[in-house]
């Protein structure tokens, strides 16, 4: 059965880290893309990050440049989302999700997310 | 980069069709042919319904058919069902370094 599980949401201060995890199961990890897409809460999504195959090229979006990473371990089938600096407007769902082509610009699988609240 | 526009709701009789229209510009939606529409029923993952403008991956129902026209494309359900209740966000390929941009999100009812 293709899955991803997102894990490591939780409650933290403003300026904190934290590290979301999304372990693939089902399907060859290493051929595919992958991204990470967030909802605020009542709002709509905003796509974060996205990640070749082979993790060599990586684009972020414009409100998590310099404090986000994205990063995989094609070994461990793992993609990861290292939040660095956190702001309150970062509270949202975090979902990972897999690009079915490099060429396709779409997501076909997704995971079922995990909440991130930055607050004091 | 900004959100592509959408209406925020949109509501249709069981068995009637109903279009969602999404907005951008001539540097995404008008300049390529990359844009996937998604399903969110409330508090589950949002689900791919269609993809390169009107391709439906296997397992989607056929009453889901999108089109485009210049910078706006478009979802449109026939067939309304009371299981079509759900948000409704378009996505489109923006371009190299921003290579994402969803729809602001529409609010499907059947009536």
């Amino acid at each position: 059965q293709v899955q991803l599980v997102e894990s490591g949401g939780g409650l933290v201060k403003p300026g904190g880290s934290l590290r979301l995890s999304c372990a693939a199961s089902g399907f060859t990890f290493s051929d595919y893309y992958m991204s990470w897409i967030r909802q605020a809460p009542g709002k709509g999504l905003e796509w974060v990050s996205y990640i070749s195959s082979g993790g060599t090229t990586i684009y972020y979006a414009d409100s998590v440049r310099g404090r986000f990473t994205i990063s995989r371990d094609n070994a461990k089938n793992s993609l990861y989302l290292q939040m660095n600096s956190l702001r309150a407007e970062d509270t949202a769902v975090y979902y990972c999700a897999r690009v079915p082509r490099p060429d396709l610009y779409a997501f076909d699988i997704w995971g079922q997310g995990a909440t991130v609240t930055v607050s004091s | 980069q900004s959100a592509l526009t959408q209406p925020a709701s949109v509501s249709g009789s069981p068995g009637q069709s109903i279009t969602i229209s999404c907005t951008g510009t001539s540097s995404d939606i008008g300049s390529y042919n990359l844009v996937s529409w998604y399903q969110q029923h409330p508090g589950k993952a949002p689900k791919v319904i269609l993809y390169e403008v009107i391709k439906r991956p296997s397992g989607v129902s056929n009453r889901f058919s999108g089109s485009k026209s210049g910078n706006t494309a478009s979802l449109t359900i026939s067939g309304l069902q009371a299981e079509d209740e759900a948000d409704y966000y378009c996505c489109s390929y923006a371009g190299f370094y921003i290579p994402y941009v969803f729809g602001t999100g529409t609010k499907v009812t059947v009536l």
